[in-house]
């Protein structure tokens, strides 16, 4: 089963309100990042965040990490209609001493006009 | 700067035939990853590789090797496709820096679709 599992599955909103997306994982992090892919492309990274930090933000965007429930949520302020896409979250994880990146099943954001 | 290329964009196989999926960065990133993307499963990591001459296995390896004979280049083969393996490929490459804690750049895709 997969590292990082996002919730919910599907969301639709209207231009303007906010959107929360969460992740919960299961095994200890080094970081837990989170990346957009519009439909068909590659994934583009939007935020990182270390185990050791609780929240993060980036213009529109704040990131917060709880490790003790093994959870982040991503909130994204005031939707656009080009913040329509898929958002995944993906942990850090340490394995044999290196880092690799293990990724969740996505949310994908409806955003309409 | 080009960032992570892949070639193909796109390919079509038959059942049991072989192919190699090539991946380039030009940011001198150590560590590269490659990844398939099905509908429904988000990213699941198939090898991956922290520096010229090392792989390492991911989530699903199964079915596939890997090679970085140079450190720009991160090669995924097929030896014998099957339909299982239909899916979007991507490859990623980071620096790894300090504890590990910086983002990955990701190619553009490859489709396969093996028939």
């Amino acid at each position: 089963s997969q590292q990082g599992e996002e919730d919910p599955q599907a969301l639709s909103i209207q231009e303007g309100e906010n959107a929360t997306m969460n992740c919960s994982y299961k095994t200890s992090i080094n970081n837990l990042q989170w990346y957009r892919q519009n439909s068909g492309r590659g994934l583009v990274h939007l935020i990182l965040i270390r185990s050791n930090e609780r929240e993060k933000h980036s213009g529109r965007l704040r990131v917060t990490l709880d490790t003790s429930k093994k959870s982040s949520s991503l909130l994204i302020t005031a939707s656009r209609a080009a913040d329509t896409a898929s958002y995944f979250c993906a942990t850090g994880l340490l394995s044999g001493g290196y880092n690799k990146l293990i990724f969740g099943a996505g949310t994908r954001l409806a955003v309409h006009p | 700067n080009a960032g992570v290329t892949q070639t193909p964009k796109f390919r079509v196989l038959k059942t049991g035939q072989s192919m190699t999926l090539l991946c380039a960065q030009d940011m001198n990133h150590e560590y590269m990853y490659w990844y398939r993307q099905d509908p429904g499963m988000g990213l699941r990591l198939i090898h991956y590789s922290v520096g010229e001459g090392t792989t390492a296995k991911g989530e699903v390896p199964d079915g596939y090797n890997v090679s970085r004979l140079k450190k720009q280049n991160f090669l995924l083969g097929l030896e014998s496709a099957a339909p299982s393996q239909t899916s979007v490929y991507f490859c990623a490459s980071s620096y790894p820096g300090r504890a590990m804690n910086t983002e990955a750049f990701f190619g553009q895709g490859t489709r396969l679709t093996v028939v």
